[in-house]
């Protein structure tokens, strides 16, 4: 299995206060992955990144920050968490081939958020 | 009109049942994936594929580049193929999602 792992697993907290989700890899893989995971929505992609320092917004972005500041870590960060931002959070990591997702996917356990 | 359209969102079948779950899309792609996902939230890829097809054990995987269509197989399909099924594409720096089929097999 491939070594990806999320941070916290499980968190409950108040609207308002800031969040801070963590991705760490130790595969070596450029792609990295936020996305959400709701009811009758399926998978949706809140950040990337494609390497140290270099990030990108996804479909749903707003109300998200994210930084990598090492190839091993990508962080997300709710600065002011809203009860809409309750959800499942995965992390999701792709082989470097040059292409994002042009490699086998990798996926952490999920991190479950509810923002009360 | 999503970039990524599953078909059926939802499929139950009997043990032993050929199973197909369909992906259409609209963008160009460098890749599409199949991954699964149980009860409990994990998710696992099952395929990752540019052209033709792939094949693992029970599972298949298609992929028709020009008609932007692919299609996952499961023959002989059994109770613990439950789960939701996903498509994703992959295009640029970028992972779109389908909704997901959830497929139940009953025993």
């Amino acid at each position: 299995d491939a070594g990806i792992t999320q941070s916290p697993r499980h968190k409950v907290t108040e609207t308002g206060t800031p969040v801070t989700l963590r991705c760490h890899q130790t595969e070596n893989h450029r792609y990295m992955y936020w996305y959400r995971q709701d009811p009758g929505h399926g998978l949706r992609l809140i950040h990337y990144s494609y390497g140290v320092k270099d990030t990108d917004k996804g479909e749903v972005s707003d109300g998200y920050s994210v930084s990598r500041s090492k190839t091993e870590d990508f962080l997300l960060t709710l600065e002011s968490a809203t009860s809409s931002q309750t959800s499942v959070y995965f992390c999701a990591i792709s082989q470097f081939s040059g292409v994002a997702g042009a490699g086998e996917l990798f996926f952490g356990e999920g991190s479950r958020l509810t923002v009360l | 009109k999503n970039e990524v359209e599953q078909s059926p969102q939802n499929l139950t079948a009997q043990e032993g049942e050929f199973i197909t779950i369909n992906c259409s899309y609209s963008v160009g792609i460098s890749a599409l994936h199949w991954l699964q996902q149980h009860p409990g939230g994990g998710i696992v890829s099952l395929f990752m594929l540019s052209s033709g097809k792939k094949k693992h054990g029970r599972l298949i995987a298609t992929i028709n580049i020009q008609e932007k269509h692919s299609s996952l197989h499961i023959t002989a399909s059994h109770p613990r193929d439950s789960a939701v099924y996903i498509c994703a594409v992959a295009s640029g720096s970028r992972l779109t999602f389908g909704e997901g089929t959830q497929l139940t097999v009953n025993p």
